[in-house]
């Protein structure tokens, strides 16, 4: 089974500064790699899909990029509203999934 | 856009059998563009996907769970259920519906309910 793997498992940044979070496959998995942003006590939200096709209504301060094991999201320019945890996904050409086990990105 | 809401019972006892509903509206189950599908997530820990559920009724799970695991499909009802049987602590969650969109390179899941907390405990 394919493993997803986050990296920092949390991060302290400031408003408007550039931070990338790096998500590893533990086997290729092309560009099937999703992105989803979780605030506390909601669901999560779909950021990216394909690892950097931008999902609909989200700010494009936010972006991915990667393919095979290794991949990333940045986020140009954090905003107050940005400050939440971060989940990979791993998707496929079935409807079967794994998450990483998500980076929290903390207010400095 | 299909909005989804989770339903079942809070609290459940060790060994016995866990089961939710999800009422889909604005969108049928019966749809050919999705799937449909159960993620949970322990409190305080991070998300893991269950399993997923076409209107014909084929399924996929999450191997870990597959003994366990088994979802339906009511489209009279436009509603699609989950049940997990012998039940732990380890599967105290909160319990999330959601839609299964395919997409030219993989799936995603894009609308979600706002999740239901199970609480396993005697």
């Amino acid at each position: 089974d394919i493993q997803m793997t986050q990296s920092p498992s949390s991060l302290s940044a400031s408003v408007g500064d550039r931070v990338t979070i790096t998500c590893r496959a533990s086997q290729s998995i092309s560009i099937y790699l999703n992105w989803y942003q979780q605030k506390p006590g909601k669901a999560p939200k779909l950021l990216i899909h394909a690892a950097s096709r931008l999902q609909s209504g989200i700010p494009s301060r936010f972006s991915g990029s990667g393919s095979g094991t290794d991949f990333t999201l940045t986020i140009s320019s954090l905003q107050r509203e940005d400050f939440a945890t971060y989940y990979c996904q791993r998707s496929y050409s079935t409807p079967t999934f794994a998450f990483g086990q998500g980076t929290k990105l903390e207010i400095k | 856009q299909p909005q989804l809401q989770e339903s079942g019972p809070g609290l459940v006892k060790p060994s016995e059998t866990l089961s939710l509903t999800c009422t889909v509206s604005g969108g049928s189950i019966s749809s050919s563009s999705y799937y449909w599908g159960w993620i949970r997530q322990p409190p305080g820990k991070g998300l893991e996907w269950i399993g997923s559920i076409y209107r014909s009724g084929s399924t996929y799970y999450n191997p870990s769970l597959k003994s366990r695991v088994t979802m339906s499909v009511d489209k009279p009802k436009n509603q699609f259920s989950l049940k997990v049987t012998s039940v732990t602590a380890a599967d105290t969650a909160v319990y999330y519906c959601a839609t299964i969109g395919g997409l030219d390179w993989g799936y995603i899941n894009d609308y979600w309910g706002q999740g239901t907390l199970v609480i396993v405990s005697s």
